[in-house]
């Protein structure tokens, strides 16, 4: 069965300050995807990145950065320097035959 | 492209009435999924299809809720009766694998139809 886990369901931070957003995922399978997407208020989902099981190389785009180790099935998220602007619910997902999203980590930014 | 396009973007009807709801996805993408999103629940896996046919519907609650995808251009989400507790967005979502193709490998998400059963 696949499973993902986002155990922080809110984050408050101040602006500028750094965060990380926790993912864990559980699957059997060795090929399989892994996503972030962000939801704004707006209420929209917004694909943020994707990662294929047999490359771990960690990914930085702008202020996001995504770390991704098999040996604790974890594929978690950080944001540099935060803004107001990323204020918004996060999903995680894992993509095998299906998509299966975590719960969602909202992320409140304060000026 | 124009996206995957859903239809209504609001819908406000009273219990046990027949809500259905439409999307159309991206030209190319063999793969669409319909997933429901509450506070409660988060954003649950209704059905999927591939290539129009329906390959997993375990997560359709039950039998109220029906999908269909007639062609690969056309796919509905039918609710008959619906109940408050179908209050929810719904959203549909089309990729496809492979490469060539606009938006391969990625799950694009339509801007959803939010329901409101009174």
């Amino acid at each position: 069965a696949q499973k993902v886990t986002q155990a922080q369901t809110e984050i408050s931070v101040v602006e500028k300050e750094d965060v990380t957003l926790d993912c864990v995922y559980e699957t059997r399978d060795t090929t399989y995807y892994l996503f972030w997407y962000k939801q704004p208020p707006s209420g929209e989902l917004v694909f943020l990145i994707r990662r294929n099981s047999f490359d771990e190389q960690n990914e930085i785009s702008g202020r996001y950065s995504w770390n991704f180790q098999k040996s604790t099935s974890s594929f978690n998220f950080t944001i540099t320097a935060s803004q107001v602007v990323d204020s918004a619910v996060y999903f995680c997902a894992l993509l095998r035959n299906d998509m299966r999203f975590g719960a969602g980590t909202r992320l409140t930014v304060k000026p | 492209d124009a996206g995957v396009i859903q239809s209504p973007r609001h819908e406000v009807t009273e219990m046990g009435q027949e809500v259905t709801l439409r999307c159309k996805p991206i030209s190319g993408h063999d793969y669409l999924f319909w997933y429901r999103q509450t506070m409660m629940r988060g954003l649950e896996l209704l059905i999927y299809f591939n290539n129009n046919v329906p390959i997993d519907d375990s997560g359709m609650p039950e039998d109220r809720f029906s999908a269909k995808m007639p062609n690969a251009s056309f796919s509905t989400l039918k609710i008959q009766p619906s109940e408050p507790r179908d209050s929810a967005v719904y959203f549909c979502a089309t990729t496809s694998w492979g490469q060539g193709i606009s938006g391969a490998n990625v799950l694009t998400f339509g801007a959803g139809s939010r329901l409101t059963v009174l």
